[in-house]
């Protein structure tokens, strides 16, 4: 059973930066690209950024380019991303999800972690 | 980016009743070199991340039920509830994965009549 579990989610002032994490399991987690998509507090999605199975590509949405980092430990089963320079505008549940065909769609997404941005 | 806008935002709906929610697409998210359009659909229920429906544009992701069904080409998609049920009523986004960004529509959110 695939399963990916977000950590590392919590409350941040504005400038500041958090790591987020995600546990895979249940398949060969380098075989396929991940993503991360966020859901701001009672809006919709967002496509957030997306690495290859083994992280030698990467893309990011075109307002986050420069501030996060998405990166990935293929012999730990874990997805990284790193945010830096938080405005309350990055407020929302991150989720990260398996993305079979690498900047597709996604076939499995995890519970998500929350990151709040406020002084 | 390409923008995707659906409609209804919202749908007021009974149960047993076919409901149609459609997805617009800025411009063509489909890729003549091999027959596919980048579309799909997504149920999000409160609380929960989203659920995979339909994947380019039409094939049902495994387990979906089959009173679900997609459909359109181009710029135009409709997902199509065929009678509603009780666990359908939630939030339901289109995305287009033909173009990075990759994005979704706003939402159409199903509640009960």
């Amino acid at each position: 059973e695939v399963q990916l579990v977000e950590s590392g989610g919590g409350l941040v002032q504005p400038g500041g930066s958090l790591r987020l994490s995600c546990a895979a399991s249940g398949f060969t987690f380098s075989t396929y690209a991940m993503s991360w998509v966020r859901q701001a507090p009672g809006k919709g999605l967002e496509w957030v950024s997306a690495i290859s199975g083994y992280g030698g590509r990467t893309y990011y949405g075109d307002s986050l380019r420069g501030r996060f980092t998405i990166s990935r430990d293929n012999s730990n089963n874990r997805l990284y991303l790193q945010m830096n320079s938080l405005t309350a505008e990055d407020t929302a549940v991150y989720y990260c999800a398996k993305d079979p065909i690498f900047k597709g769609y996604f076939d499995y997404w995890g519970q998500g972690t929350l990151v709040t941005v406020s002084s | 980016d390409i923008v995707m806008t659906q409609s209804p935002d919202s749908l007021a709906v009974s149960l047993g009743e076919r409901v149609t929610i459609n997805c617009k697409s800025s411009q063509s998210v489909f890729y003549s070199s091999d027959n596919k359009n980048y579309l799909a659909w997504y149920q999000q229920k409160p609380g929960q991340p989203p659920k995979l429906l339909f994947y380019w544009a039409s094939t049902r992701e495994s387990g979906v039920p089959d009173r679900f069904s997609g459909s359109g080409s181009g710029t135009d998609f409709t997902l199509t509830i065929s009678s509603l049920q009780t666990e359908d009523l939630a939030v339901y986004y289109c995305q287009q994965y033909h173009t990075t960004p990759s994005t979704f529509g706003q939402g159409t959110k199903l509640v009960i009549k």
